[in-house]
């Protein structure tokens, strides 16, 4: 069975310009979640997707982010305009079911702003 | 608010040797509580997790953790290291309640073995 995959690795990209990142869960896995970690600082929760609908966006940064999960399956987390706080990891987790349960986390795309 | 510090940001044992990671966490009532580690490249891993019973809990690699509620800790323990363990360990809580299953983390330890 295939992991949470993420695309890209890594990405760098100019103050300004937009980046689109992308995130695969685990088939079968109504539950996704994007977390951030800034260098240096704690991983942090950005929001949480059961199927299509978002469940939880209040780690969501301001309104330059925009996530989407057309269809229930992956995912996309959109920055526009970029700015250089915004470097740093994404991670995306997936979960089978809403609750308690444990969350599988995939490698993280690696985004640098210059 | 809720929060988990993981007081070490590094740490360096000789393999063999053993080894244990701090994890303090700020929730007023039992949290569920995890261990994930990981390598270069890698995606976070879950080495093991607490959600009720017994507060020994053992995970993969030879690691286990104790959860103390007095202490509010959980730290994560193995008695031999292998140059292997050479990783990134985070804590993390799930204060979960109706509606919200996000992780809280702390800031990760750091851990280089040496041969």
């Amino acid at each position: 069975e295939a992991g949470v995959t993420q695309f890209p690795s890594h990405s760098v990209i100019e103050k300004g310009q937009t980046v689109t990142l992308r995130c695969d869960p685990i088939s079968g896995h109504d539950n996704l979640y994007w977390y951030r970690r800034v260098m240096g600082k704690e991983i942090k929760f950005l929001l949480h997707f059961v199927k299509e609908s978002k469940q939880d966006e209040s780690g969501m940064p301001n309104n330059r982010f925009l996530a989407e999960r057309t269809g229930g399956t992956y995912s996309t987390l959109k920055v526009q305009p970029a700015e250089l706080e915004d470097s740093g990891v994404y991670f995306c987790a997936s979960s089978q079911e809403v609750g308690i349960n444990e969350q599988y986390f995939g490698p993280g795309t690696r985004l640098t702003v210059t | 608010a809720q929060s988990v510090t993981q007081p070490d940001i590094h740490i360096t044992v000789s393999e063999g040797a053993s080894l244990e990671l701090r994890c303090n966490y700020s929730y007023g009532a039992t949290p569920y509580l995890f261990w994930y580690v990981q390598s270069p490249g890698q995606g976070l891993q879950l080495l093991l997790k607490y959600f009720s019973g017994d507060t020994l809990v053992q995970g993969i690699k030879g690691f286990e953790a104790e959860f103390k509620r007095s202490q509010s800790s959980f730290n994560l323990r193995k008695p031999s290291v292998h140059w292997s363990d050479a990783a990134e360990y985070f804590c993390a809580v799930g204060p979960w309640t109706s509606g919200t299953y996000k992780y809280i983390f702390g800031t990760g330890t750091r851990l280089k073995v040496l041969a």
